[in-house]
């Protein structure tokens, strides 16, 4: 069974930084491409960021670029987030997805909730 | 970037009959003939789900009551017959080129 758990969210001040982490079993982790998804409270869903099977290269939307950083360790079967320059627009939780052909998110971990307030 | 524009917002609809959300990509997202548009079903308090993937082949497990169709750029998540478990949040997506992209979301209720 395909397991996706994210830890590492929590309260964080505007301006400071936020390590995420997603721990992966069930599959190949070093086959697939991966990513981050957020959904602000009450919203839709974003994409934030997605990485290559190898971790060569990495994609972000303008919203988050030059702040986060994904990366992967496949010998540990898990994709990170790093989360700097926080802002209140940041708040949402935040969700690991695998992303099969056609960037097609098509498993989901529970989420980690991030909120970003003084 | 590629805009996805859904509609309705939300929607009620009566059990046993049909629903139809629509979602217009504002540019081709077709590669080597396959429409990259994907749906998501997102029922309250749960985590999203895909239902649908290029256009319109249904995940693993998903009922055929749901299913995916498009006619210039104009793509269409059907729903038939409407069960009280399908009340739900659904989503497009689309998965041609970064940056990836969500439509707003339509909230199916039951009337």
């Amino acid at each position: 069974e395909v397991q996706l758990v994210e830890t590492g969210g929590g309260l964080v001040q505007p301006g400071r930084s936020l390590k995420l982490s997603c721990v992966a079993s069930g599959f190949t982790f070093n086959n697939y491409w991966m990513s981050w998804t957020r959904q602000a409270p009450g919203k839709g869903l974003e994409w934030v960021a997605s990485i290559t099977n190898s971790g060569g290269s990495t994609y972000y939307p303008d919203s988050v670029k030059g702040r986060f950083t994904i990366s992967r360790d496949n010998a540990q079967n898990t994709l990170y987030l790093q989360m700097n320059s926080l802002r209140s627009e940041d708040t949402a939780t935040y969700y690991c997805t695998r992303l099969y052909r056609g960037y097609v998110m098509d498993a989901w971990g529970q989420g980690a909730s991030v909120t970003v307030s003084s | 970037n590629i805009v996805l524009t859904q509609s309705p917002a939300s929607l009620a609809v009566i059990l046993g009959q049909k629903a139809t959300i629509s979602c217009t990509a504002s540019e081709s997202v077709n590669k080597f003939g396959i429409n990259l548009m994907h749906w998501y079903q997102q029922k309250p308090g749960q985590l999203p789900k895909i239902l649908i993937y290029n256009e319109f082949s249904r995940a693993p497990g998903i009922p055929a009551r749901f299913s995916g169709d498009e006619a210039e750029l104009n793509f269409t998540l059907t729903i038939e017959p409407v069960e009280a478990d399908d009340v739900a949040t659904y989503y497009c997506q689309q998965g041609l080129t970064f940056p990836l992209t969500f439509g707003s979301g339509t909230k199916l209720e039951i009337k």
